[in-house]
């Protein structure tokens, strides 16, 4: 049962032009939720976050907008470039005990220069 | 960088064997969290640690277990090795409980079960 759904396994973008990541999610105790970049050979890096209160959170070139109504949310990258090129996983959490990251599988992102 | 290191980078073992991972994380940082990445899937969460103490358990059976010593360095260990245990194992630390604290990942430990 997945309950964090990256469905498009991959994307590919022109350098300069916008990337839109998306991510849904099913279970409505999540109220806090994380992108992460993962480079080959390297662990997962924390991006970017947003909690359930907002809809909206902005640092430098990423963005994720949250809708909650829709369980769905979604990384922008403008402008995309070249070293953006890696996989992104959307992760879910609650707060709570024993809290733990729920991710999706998920998308390879491919910038061409 | 994130100051998180893994050993070994990679590992071979056969059916039935039993594995130790190791984990090195940033000094400070007492939550420890295990992770397995199955190919073309997501980090789904093992078990996390805090302060030596098991706090929190995801779908695994009990031959995946775990320490975590006073030094910030964890172990995980799986008995009886299944050929779907075949993944990527990464550990993640941060410096608190909550899922709200930034957590920084090693780079894994490739397990290869044959």
């Amino acid at each position: 049962d997945q309950q964090v759904k990256q469905n498009s396994p991959s994307l590919s973008v022109q350098e300069g032009r916008i990337s839109i990541l998306n991510c849904d999610y099913t279970n409505s105790m999540f109220d806090y939720f994380l992108w992460y970049k993962k480079y080959p050979a390297e662990g997962p890096t924390f991006l970017i976050s947003i909690s359930s209160i907002k809809d909206k959170n902005e640092d430098g070139r990423f963005t994720v907008f949250l809708n909650k109504s829709a369980k769905h949310l979604s990384l922008h990258i403008v402008p995309s470039q070249p070293g953006d090129s890696a996989v992104y996983f959307c992760a879910a959490s609650y707060t709570g005990a024993n809290s733990k990251l729920t991710f999706g599988k998920g998308i390879t992102l491919s910038v061409r220069p | 960088e994130t100051g998180v290191t893994q050993s070994p980078t990679h590992l071979i073992k056969t059916r039935g064997q039993q594995v130790t991972l190791r984990c090195s994380s940033q000094s400070g940082h007492n939550t420890v969290s295990w992770y397995q990445q199955a190919l073309g899937q997501g980090p789904q969460f093992i078990f996390q640690y805090y302060r030596e103490e098991e706090n929190g358990r995801g779908n695994f059976p009990p031959r995946f277990s775990g320490l975590q010593f006073p030094n910030y360095s964890s172990e995980l260990n799986v008995n009886a090795l299944e050929l779907d245990d075949s993944a990527l194992y990464l550990c993640a630390s941060r410096v608190g409980l909550a899922i709200r604290d930034e957590q920084y990942f090693g780079p894994g430990t490739r397990l290869t079960v044959t």
